[in-house]
């Protein structure tokens, strides 16, 4: 059971979008809904910002935005404010576990 | 309220034994999955495994199969997870999370657990 596959870093200027890809297989992202994704802020405890692939938590800003195609998940950031500047991390069901993503480290020009 | 109230702070000697504990309230404990999550000094997340407090179904990710042991005590609203022999590598942050409908909602604040001679 391998982790998803992340770029390590993403950055853009405030107000730009970025994309945040999670690649996993037809064993996890591929066959299954429940693709999460979490932010982390350093020394800080993961917080859930989209559940089964493009929903949002309540409180959760709309400018985060999931979506998924075949093995490859998606996580967009629109309007992009230096409060994001954090590392995100994508979570899949497995057919009864769960795999994280390598992480990515989002930084805010 | 949900909440996931963790166990404090941990020094140990390699060879020893522990056991964290992750207290839940605020929802009914035994009618969701737990899981817990390790994450090393500046690594990434990594899954552990998951039980359900309700009939204790265990299952744990091949990479800690054998290396620790995932339990819960129903009538205390809480889970645990356990090493029999913790070596260096095991030093890391340690989370409970709660599942719900398969998503991981609630997570606890960590435990930090060092072992170092």
């Amino acid at each position: 059971q391998s982790a998803l596959t992340q770029p390590a870093s993403v950055s853009g200027s405030p107000g730009q979008s970025i994309t945040i890809s999670c690649t996993g297989t037809s064993s996890d992202v591929g066959n299954y809904k429940l693709v999460s994704w979490f932010q982390q802020h350093p020394g800080k405890v993961p917080k859930l910002m989209i559940y089964e692939g493009s929903q949002r938590p309540s409180g959760v800003s709309n400018r985060f935005s999931g979506s998924k195609s075949g093995n490859t998940a998606s996580l967009t950031i629109s309007g992009l404010q230096a409060e994001d500047e954090a590392d995100y991390y994508c979570c899949s069901y497995a057919g009864g576990l769960y795999v994280f993503g390598t992480g990515t480290k989002v930084t805010v020009l | 309220e949900v909440q996931l109230v963790q166990s404090g702070a941990e020094v140990k000697k390699p060879g020893e034994s522990l056991k964290i504990s992750c207290k839940g309230s605020g929802y009914s404990f035994t009618n969701y999955w737990i899981a817990w999550v390790r994450q090393m000094p500046g690594k990434g997340l990594e899954w552990m495994g998951i039980m359900y407090p309700g009939d204790s179904d265990t299952r744990y990710s091949p990479s800690f199969q054998g290396q620790v042991t995932i339990s819960a005590d129903k009538s205390l609203n809480t889970a645990y997870l356990q090493w029999s022999s913790l070596k260096a590598s095991d030093t890391a942050m340690y989370y409970c999370v709660r599942l719900s409908s398969g998503t991981p909602d609630y997570w606890g604040q960590g435990t930090l657990v060092t072992v170092s001679s």
